[in-house]
């Protein structure tokens, strides 16, 4: 079965820390998505930063980086000069094949605290 | 870009009526949208995959004569809870994913409707 599996269903970090959030799934496929999304007390869930399974870099955004490890099928999201804006529940997804279903891990609820 | 709007917000309606909710890519033309179900502080759990011009996928357990789903146009997908009885109180999420590209793979969501269901 292909699975998502977000080990850290909660963690708080003071601001301007770097905090780094693990995510890791099952799956037999070799090219494949994975994504990380954010959702804010708004309830809005917004794409924070998306990985192409074939390439070996990893991606970033601004302050969001992944450490993306193939072969130990990790995909662990660091934010770094975390800001209260941060505060959210972050979901760990990915996608099989390109038109398969998205599949979330359970989330980790995350506080920034001033 | 990658703009996702949902209608209405949140609604709150009475036991035995039907209630729509309209899904729209404001920004570009989705061929597939989704359809999500979200408890409070849970992950988000599929209902159904929306195509264009083509009967919705609902996935199991979901009772596709309760949640009817109609996906018209490139751009806007609807959900109607019938005959809604207070355990359809929910939020529902819908996404939509760009009908080609790079980034044909990712989807965008919508910012949710809370229903309540008395």
């Amino acid at each position: 079965a292909q699975t998502v599996t977000q080990s850290q269903p909660e963690m708080s970090v003071q601001e301007a820390e770097t905090v780094t959030l693990s995510c890791t799934y099952d799956t037999s496929e070799s090219n494949y998505y994975l994504f990380w999304y954010k959702q804010p007390p708004s309830r809005q869930m917004i794409l924070v930063i998306r990985q192409e399974a074939y390439k070996q870099q990893n991606a970033t955004e601004n302050r969001f980086s992944v450490n993306f490890q193939k072969a130990a099928k990790s995909f662990s999201l660091k934010i770094s000069d975390s800001q209260l804006g941060d505060t959210a529940m972050y979901f760990c997804a990915f996608i099989p094949n390109r038109d398969d279903k998205i599949i979330f891990g359970k989330g980790t609820r995350l506080h920034i605290l001033p | 870009g990658a703009v996702v709007s949902q209608h209405p917000s949140w609604v709150i309606c009475k036991s035995g009526t039907s209630v729509k909710i309209e899904c729209r890519s404001l920004d570009f033309q989705a061929t597939t949208m989704f359809w999500y179900r979200q408890f409070p502080k849970q992950s988000l759990m599929l209902m159904a995959t929306s195509n264009e011009g083509s009967k919705a996928t609902y996935e199991q357990g979901v009772e596709k004569d309760k949640f009817l789903i109609n996906h018209a146009s490139l751009t806007l997908s609807t959900l109607t809870v019938t005959s809604a009885h207070p355990e359809d109180s929910s939020f529902y999420i819908c996404s939509a994913q760009f009908t080609s590209g790079s980034s044909r793979e990712t989807q965008y969501f919508g910012p949710g409707t809370r229903l309540l269901v008395l």
